[in-house]
């Protein structure tokens, strides 16, 4: 059970470029998130799906793209790569368990630098 | 709108000593509470979950609280070591497929 698989680890960018983060998980969980981490600033909510075909916005969509075409999958896409998106961003699913609670699985991250 | 504050930022203790890390949020109606460990360059590791229907979780030397009424869960570590030297988050969820997390404590256990 390899839970979330984030891909790639690591990447930089020039100012500009595109790019998509890869994020894949096999627990048949509906909700999935990606989350940007700053110093001191904890992990913010960038996009959020509630199950195929269905995505909304978090707190700092801005410059963000996604979407959601199975369980599986969530791809973050930058359009066009900026400094401020330099970040280290963490992908989650939820687990919705039958006991209600909503536990949050996060894969591994991927650290971002744009120049 | 849920915000959630975490206090100390940062905390250094001597190995074997007892501590508290402590979580405040504003929206009383909380679902649920996570408390997770992320060591430096890493992912993001699930300590503990408090249901509000709960008032406490315990696992190993690691206990966590929550009172809604206050606004407030704390996490305990007991007989600190050098192994737990991580930083710390707390996470609230407010029943929706929203968690908002706090900035986290960074914990420095000394040999």
């Amino acid at each position: 059970n390899a839970g979330v698989t984030q891909t790639p680890k690591f990447q930089v960018l020039k100012t500009g470029q595109s790019m998509t983060l890869q994020c894949a998980q096999d627990m048949n969980h509906e909700y999935m998130s990606w989350y940007r981490q700053d110093p001191g600033m904890g992990l913010r909510l960038i996009h959020y799906s509630v199950g195929a075909g269905i995505t909304d916005q978090g707190e700092v969509p801005n410059g963000y793209n996604v979407s959601r075409s199975t369980t599986e999958d969530f791809p973050l896409r930058l359009l066009s790569a900026a400094p401020s998106q330099t970040s280290v961003y963490f992908c989650a699913s939820l687990d919705r368990s039958r006991s209600g609670a909503n536990v949050l699985t996060f894969g591994a991250g991927s650290r971002l630098t744009v120049l | 709108k849920q915000e959630v504050t975490q206090i100390p930022a940062a905390l250094s203790v001597p190995e074997g000593e007892n501590l508290v890390l402590n979580c405040s949020f504003t929206d009383s109606a909380i679902y649920n509470l996570q408390w997770f460990r992320q060591d430096p360059g890493k992912g993001l590791t699930s300590l503990l979950l408090i249901q509000s229907s709960q008032r406490e979780q315990t696992s190993g030397r690691l206990n966590a609280s929550l009172d809604k009424s206050s606004g407030r869960s704390t996490l305990y570590i007991a007989a600190s070591q050098p192994g737990d030297s991580a930083t710390y988050l707390c996470a609230g969820n407010t029943g929706g497929f929203k968690t908002i997390f706090g900035a986290g404590t960074r914990l420095f256990v000394k040999a």
